[in-house]
């Protein structure tokens, strides 16, 4: 699996977008990007993933870098809801969770 | 859709203890199921992988002999801890995916066992 890097935390105004960045430049070409998020004491709830093309969903969007070495997570308007834990990780396979980036949204 | 149940949602018992702790996906036929363990402030890690059918792969460091993983079908995978010890005490968490790497895990709400 390659291996991610997340920012540790990110703060946001409740109602702004958000967008998560997540580097994983060791991915391969057949590994998908998956991102989850986990709130206090729940298991990780699934957000979105994609491969290539740029993913929407009724949660977020997937922008995924032309080299595939990066992507965004982007929330387009935050509610203090989506505060959380968010992981993004890659895999063909198995799954390995890095530290992910801790979301605090004020109102 | 999607619906991963985990039971019980928390666990105290004793010292030498055997607990057994169930994943059940409802609405989809899961052909893998993971476990991970969760320490406080920590991220997931993984323990094992299990396919229905066939016998788990344990992550390096973790004993298969104290954690027994069972997946009897597709819809069932049991995580049974064997003679659980106060270190054993930690939030466990399954996942069940359809298909390959390209499909999503979807998780169970956890287990906090607690071994005093």
């Amino acid at each position: 699996d390659a291996k991610t890097t997340q920012p540790n935390s990110m703060e946001s105004n409740e109602e702004e977008p958000v967008h998560l960045p997540c580097n994983h430049s060791t991915i391969s070409g057949t590994d998908y990007i998956h991102w989850y998020r986990q709130l206090p004491s729940q298991g990780p709830e699934y957000v979105i993933h994609g491969l290539t093309s740029n993913v929407n969903n009724r949660m977020a969007s997937l922008a995924i870098a032309e080299d595939r070495k990066s992507s965004t997570l982007i929330l387009h308007r935050a509610t203090l809801r989506d505060a959380a834990v968010y992981y993004c990780i890659t895999n063909a396979g198995k799954s390995t969770f890095g530290d992910g980036t801790t979301l605090t949204v004020k109102p | 859709g999607a619906v991963v149940s985990q039971h019980p949602s928390r666990v105290i018992c004793k010292s030498g203890t055997s607990v057994k702790i169930e994943c059940r996906s409802l609405d989809f036929q899961a052909t893998t199921m993971f476990w991970y363990r969760q320490f406080p402030k920590q991220s997931l890690m993984l323990m094992a992988t299990s396919n229905e059918g066939s016998k788990a792969t344990y992550e390096q460091g973790v004993e298969k002999d104290k954690f027994l993983i069972n997946h009897a079908s597709l819809t069932l995978s049991t995580l049974t801890v064997t003679s659980a010890h106060p270190e054993d005490s930690s939030f466990y968490i399954c996942s069940a995916r359809k298909g390959g790497g390209n499909q999503p895990q979807h998780f169970g709400d956890g287990t906090r066992l607690s071994i005093l």
